[in-house]
């Protein structure tokens, strides 16, 4: 059962495109759901946190929503850049462990 | 800071042999996690600890997988006999809070290959 779902699995982008990122749950007894970037052979750097009691947080270019009712989370990238490549995951803490998507891939072509 | 530390970076063993990875968490993190990350199953926690004390350790795949936290600063996750299928990389991250409450930082990962 996938409990955590990124869509789309890829994405690729023109530079100084904006775009979103979609990540739904199934679990709406959630603590919080963090947005992660993965570089390839690296590990996951946080990018935002999102409390289960807010509906936004904001990072630079980066924008996250989350709409614990419907089981829904974005990401929201302005103006993106190549720098920008990365796969995206969400993440959501329950009580006694943290479920993560599958990731989407984003390429954002210069 | 320099983060969470993993080693080894990379290890290649045969089937068989026992393999330890080590992470050293962010000085003050109350809260230590090892996952394991492959392209078919994606991101998969193992076990994670609060106060050195192991809390959930129900994604730990068989009795081959045990976990030790001896003190605040250290842990290892430990592979007794490896198998092939156990091929992943396995971060290691850790936390302010207990649980997990805050934001999660994540090691660069030991690469093991199990031939």
């Amino acid at each position: 059962k996938q409990e955590v779902t990124q869509i789309p699995a890829a994405l690729s982008v023109p530079e100084g495109e904006n775009l979103v990122l979609n990540c739904s749950f199934t679990d709406s007894a959630i603590y919080n759901l963090q947005w992660f970037r993965q570089d390839p052979g690296k590990g996951l750097t946080s990018l935002l946190l999102i409390q289960s009691s807010q509906r936004e947080q904001t990072s630079g270019r980066l924008n996250a929503s989350l709409d614990k009712s419907s089981g829904r989370s974005t990401l929201y990238i302005a103006a993106s850049q190549p720098g920008d490549s990365a796969t995206y995951l969400c993440a959501i803490k329950r009580v006694l462990d943290m479920r993560f998507g599958a990731g989407t891939r984003l390429t954002v072509k210069p | 800071d320099a983060g969470v530390i993993q080693s080894p970076r990379h290890e290649v063993t045969e089937m068989g042999q026992e393999v330890t990875l080590r992470c050293k968490p962010i000085s003050g993190h109350n809260s230590l996690f090892w996952y394991r990350q492959t392209m078919m199953r994606g991101l998969e926690l193992l076990i994670y600890f609060n106060n050195n004390v192991p809390i959930d350790d129900s994604g730990m795949p068989e009795d081959r997988f045990s976990a030790k936290m001896p003190n605040a600063s250290f842990s290892t996750l430990k592979i007794q006999p490896s198998e092939p299928r156990d091929s992943a990389v396995y971060f290691c991250a850790s936390s302010p809070r207990e649980g997990g409450g805050e934001k999660l930082f994540f090691g660069s990962g030991t690469q093991l290959s199990v031939l």
